[in-house]
């Protein structure tokens, strides 16, 4: 079955720092999604990109659909404390049981000592 | 609107023990799904429905049932508890079904952390 590679799988922040994480996969997807969770919570959504090379925005958060339809990145940018949690990409097909989310593996955001 | 709700909260079960996890959600949501997210691998779809009356298997189906039997409900049970089944579980719906160019949001529950001994 499909699969997702996320890196890093955890990383510390300074507040004010701009953070990087990206989403890989073996095969194509016509949607890509990011998801944050925080402790004790379900996951929320954070973006949806639905064509490649798209570049979407919201507030600090900003992700791209990658060209190749295999990959997608999110970058938050000037971090604050409230940023800390898992980000979680998701890819999605559409048509039947293709509807359905595969997630990534998480990026676990905390807060450097 | 209460959303998508979970119940239990936390449950401990033994060995071989069976119970049934709650999902509502009030959204008149036809697609409704059941995750398990254990530490470092993200969410597995155990079960999803597009509809009432309508199962379909996931990821990591086995040692689970579901039925669909209104919209509002979607009860996962785990038959004969196993260690291996020690997760959070995860209910979601949405309006998207699968069918649509644009994702229409799935709404994720607070979780039910489970613990079977």
């Amino acid at each position: 079955g499909q699969q997702l590679n996320q890196s890093p799988q955890s990383m510390f922040i300074q507040e004010g720092e701009d953070v990087s994480m990206n989403c890989t996969s073996s095969s194509i997807f016509n949607t890509w999604l990011w998801y944050k969770q925080d402790p004790g919570e379900g996951p929320v959504l954070l973006i949806a990109l639905y064509k490649a090379g798209e570049l979407t925005s919201n507030g600090r958060l900003t992700a791209q659909f990658g060209i190749t339809r295999k990959d997608s990145f999110l970058n938050i940018s000037a971090s604050i404390p409230s940023d800390v949690g898992i980000y979680f990409c998701a890819g999605k097909n559409y048509g039947g049981s293709q509807g359905n989310l595969i997630f990534g593996k998480g990026t676990k955001l905390s807060v450097k000592p | 609107n209460a959303g998508v709700t979970q119940t239990p909260k936390f449950q401990v079960l033994k060995t071989g023990q069976s119970m049934t996890l709650q999902c509502a959600q009030d959204m008149n949501h036809e697609y409704m799904s059941w995750y398990r997210q254990d530490p470092g691998m993200g969410l597995r779809l155990i079960h999803y429905s597009v509809g009432a009356g309508i199962t379909d298997q996931g990821e990591v189906p086995n040692g689970y049932n579901v039925s669909r039997s209104t919209t509002e409900d979607f009860p996962l049970r785990l038959l004969s508890a196993a260690p291996s089944q020690t997760s959070v579980y995860f209910c979601a719906s949405s309006s998207d079904r699968g069918y649509s160019l644009y994702y229409n949001e799935q709404f994720f529950g607070p979780g039910t952390r489970l613990t079977v001994l």
